[in-house]
């Protein structure tokens, strides 16, 4: 069956990064982008970038153009999001999750990884 | 970048129909996804493309699209549709995939 298992909660100072890693399995990995979405306590989803396993391409949200590195491992199905220079106003779930292409929905998720910024 | 507005919440008796709504400007041209979270658990998509349910979905939960409005509804609501509820549509912006504000779900 289809999973992507996220890996455990951090907690972080502010000024620091975070690496938060995305495993997938049940499909073929290059078939479907991967996505990262964020949730911070008590708010909605917010859309933060997509990586194209096949060629390792992303694609951001303005709002985290220059803080938010995406990358791949194919041998391991393994995505990573990198998320530096963290202010308390990033503590937040991270979701990853997966579509087939625009414009088709987030079809899987994964369970979240929370992520707390705090001095 | 493209809007989708949802109102805060929605109230409806055991047995009744939720309709949950998700604005945007000419959204009927545009495919439009339903999640739905509960607290503490990821998001689930319930409806896909306006109006396919994935599988393992009931078929109490259904949707439209058309003008400026797309629509959620949840005919018999049970006690275990209490939950948040978010629209998504993807768009040719900047950000191209957006999140309505979630609409939250109380079952009376």
């Amino acid at each position: 069956q289809v999973q992507l298992v996220q890996s455990g909660a951090e907690v972080k100072k502010p000024g620091a990064s975070v690496k938060v890693s995305c495993k997938a399995s049940g499909y073929t990995f290059t078939s479907y982008y991967i996505h990262w979405v964020r949730q911070a306590p008590g708010q909605g989803l917010e859309w933060m970038g997509i990586i194209n396993p096949t060629g390792g391409r992303t694609d951001n949200a303005q709002k985290f153009q220059d803080r938010v590195t995406m990358t791949r491992d194919t041998s391991t199905n393994t995505v990573y999001m990198d998320l530096s220079s963290l202010r308390s106003d990033d503590t937040a779930v991270y979701y990853c999750a997966r579509s087939l292409g625009d414009p088709s929905t987030f079809d899987f998720w994964g369970q979240g990884t929370m992520v707390t910024v705090s001095s | 970048s493209y809007v989708l507005t949802q109102p805060p919440s929605v109230s409806v008796a055991p047995g009744k129909t939720a309709r949950i709504t998700c604005g945007g400007n000419n959204i009927g041209s545009k495919s439009v996804h339903w999640y739905q979270q509960k607290p503490g658990q990821a998001p689930v998509v319930v409806i896909y493309d306006d109006s396919d349910r994935p599988s393992g979905i009931p078929e109490r939960f259904s949707g439209s699209n058309s003008g400026n409005t797309a629509t959620l509804t949840i005919s018999t609501v049970e006690a275990g549709d209490e939950a948040d509820y978010y629209c998504q549509v993807w768009d040719s912006s900047s950000d191209p995939y957006v999140f309505g504000a979630g609409t939250k779900v109380t079952v009376l």
